[in-house]
């Protein structure tokens, strides 16, 4: 089973709207979240990347959020443009196994004119 | 940041045959990974690469299928050996630049066998 799992697996929004991303974990111990984001034929960029203490990281009109007693984490893309449509991978690292990542499956964004 | 060079970027490849792809870093790195990612999926670790030692493969990946080489702190290499058709997927390599920075990803290899 995965140890990330993220919702929706895709959506379409107008350009200029808002979103949210899902990403729930199972990962123990826990290190550090990361979003990414990978754009079609591209690797993946890297967003945010939170520790167990942090509770926001905001890049621009994105805003990830994470509570890590829940294990859940959001992202929210403010005033999305075009150039958003992507898909956006939640990455979770374990603790005491330096580099090692869990992926979750992505949620694929198009962001439709 | 660290830059990811990979190459090739995409092949077309006959059953059989066996393909090196290549990824240069343009700094020294430690911790090198090489990821597969099949279509609509995530990725998946197939194996670490830390210069002077062997590669450390992932449950399901082994050495003979997809050894790796580490000469040095800026290059590896991957290669795909005795290709089928489940084989076509993007290879991706990625970096760990250390400091509690995210792992950087080169661009992927787009590899599909015939």
């Amino acid at each position: 089973k995965n140890q990330v799992e993220q919702s929706p697996q895709s959506l379409i929004i107008l350009e200029g709207k808002n979103c949210t991303l899902q990403c729930n974990y199972t990962v123990s111990p826990f290190s550090n979240l990361r979003w990414y984001k990978q754009d079609t034929g591209r690797g993946p960029v890297s967003l945010t990347i939170m520790t167990f203490s942090e509770n926001t990281k905001s890049n621009g009109r994105y805003t990830a959020t994470l509570d890590a007693d829940t294990k859940q984490s959001s992202l929210h893309i403010t005033a999305s443009q075009l150039s958003d449509s992507a898909s956006y991978i939640c990455v979770v690292s374990e603790a005491d196994s330096w580099g090692k990542l869990q992926f979750g499956a992505g949620t694929q964004v198009v962001v439709t004119p | 940041s660290a830059v990811i060079s990979q190459k090739p970027s995409r092949d077309i490849c006959q059953r059989g045959t066996s393909l090196t792809i290549q990824c240069q870093v343009d700094s020294q790195v430690t911790m090198m990974f090489w990821y597969r990612q099949q279509p609509g999926q995530s990725l998946t670790l197939i194996a670490t690469a830390n210069q002077g030692s062997e590669a450390t493969y992932e449950s399901g990946f082994v050495i003979d299928k997809f050894p790796i080489s580490r000469p040095n702190l800026t290059f590896s290499t991957l290669t795909v050996s005795n290709m089928s058709p489940e084989d076509s997927s993007i290879y991706l390599c990625s970096v760990d630049p250390g400091l509690g920075q995210p792992q950087h990803f080169g661009d992927g290899t787009r590899l599909s066998i015939l």
